[in-house]
């Protein structure tokens, strides 16, 4: 039970070159997010997918897209990516069952830097 | 405009005395609370919640105490050791239903180094 798994671990970027970041969870949950860690900001809510098939907008969206392949799986893509955009990214996974939501859980992270 | 802020960057306390982290928050819409631990290079890890029907809840060493009126909640750990040394992270949510439920709103963050 690996938990929520994410490649790359790190990724050296030049501005203007896109890439996929791949987040997995092998626990069944409903909702995965994205999230970006920056020096005094906390993590900051990118997107996140509720359920199969669904995707929102968090609080930071702009820059990036989101696919949620399936249950398990849910990809962030930097188009064009650009100096702002280095940070760390997580994944993390929650269940919901009726109106109550669990805890997240999160995956390592991947460090991006964009030059 | 933070939703969720944590004043202290950093705290440092003695191996075995009480760590005290506090986290503030605006939104009165927040009925759900989290503490995260983050060691260097690793995801946070959920440490322990709160729902804000209570003002208390308890986890061996972890206590957090929610102060609704002062929309406020804080973080004791008792005794603190050194593997306590971390990033810890306060996050408020919802439980709503609808797209809204499970989003979790972040403070900054607060260092906590526990000195042998």
């Amino acid at each position: 039970n690996a938990g929520v798994t994410q490649t790359p671990k790190f990724q050296v970027l030049k501005t203007g070159q896109s890439m996929t970041l791949q987040c997995a969870q092998d626990m069944n949950h409903n909702s995965m997010y994205w999230y970006r860690q920056d020096p005094g900001m906390g993590l900051r809510l990118i997107y996140y997918s509720a359920s199969e098939g669904t995707t929102d907008k968090g609080e930071v969206p702009n820059g990036y897209n989101v696919s949620r392949l399936n249950k398990r799986e849910f990809s962030l893509r930097l188009e064009s990516a650009a100096p702002s955009q280095t940070s760390v990214y997580f994944c993390a996974s929650s269940e919901k069952v009726g109106k109550k939501v669990y805890e997240q859980y999160f995956g390592p992270g991947t460090r991006l830097t964009v030059t | 405009d933070q939703q969720v802020k944590q004043n202290s960057p950093s705290l440092s306390v003695q191996e075995g005395r009480i760590s005290i982290l506090n986290c503030d928050y605006t939104n009165s819409m927040f009925d759900y609370f989290l503490w995260y631990k983050k060691y260097p290079a690793e995801g946070p890890t959920f440490l322990i919640s709160i729902s804000s029907i209570k003002d208390k809840n308890e986890d061996g060493r972890f206590t957090v105490f929610l102060n609704k009126s002062a929309k406020h909640l804080s973080l004791h750990i008792v005794p603190s050791q050194p593997g306590d040394s971390a990033v810890y992270f306060c996050a408020a949510s919802t439980y709503a239903g609808g797209t809204s439920y499970g989003k979790l709103t972040f403070g900054q963050g607060t260092i906590l180094t526990v000195h042998p």
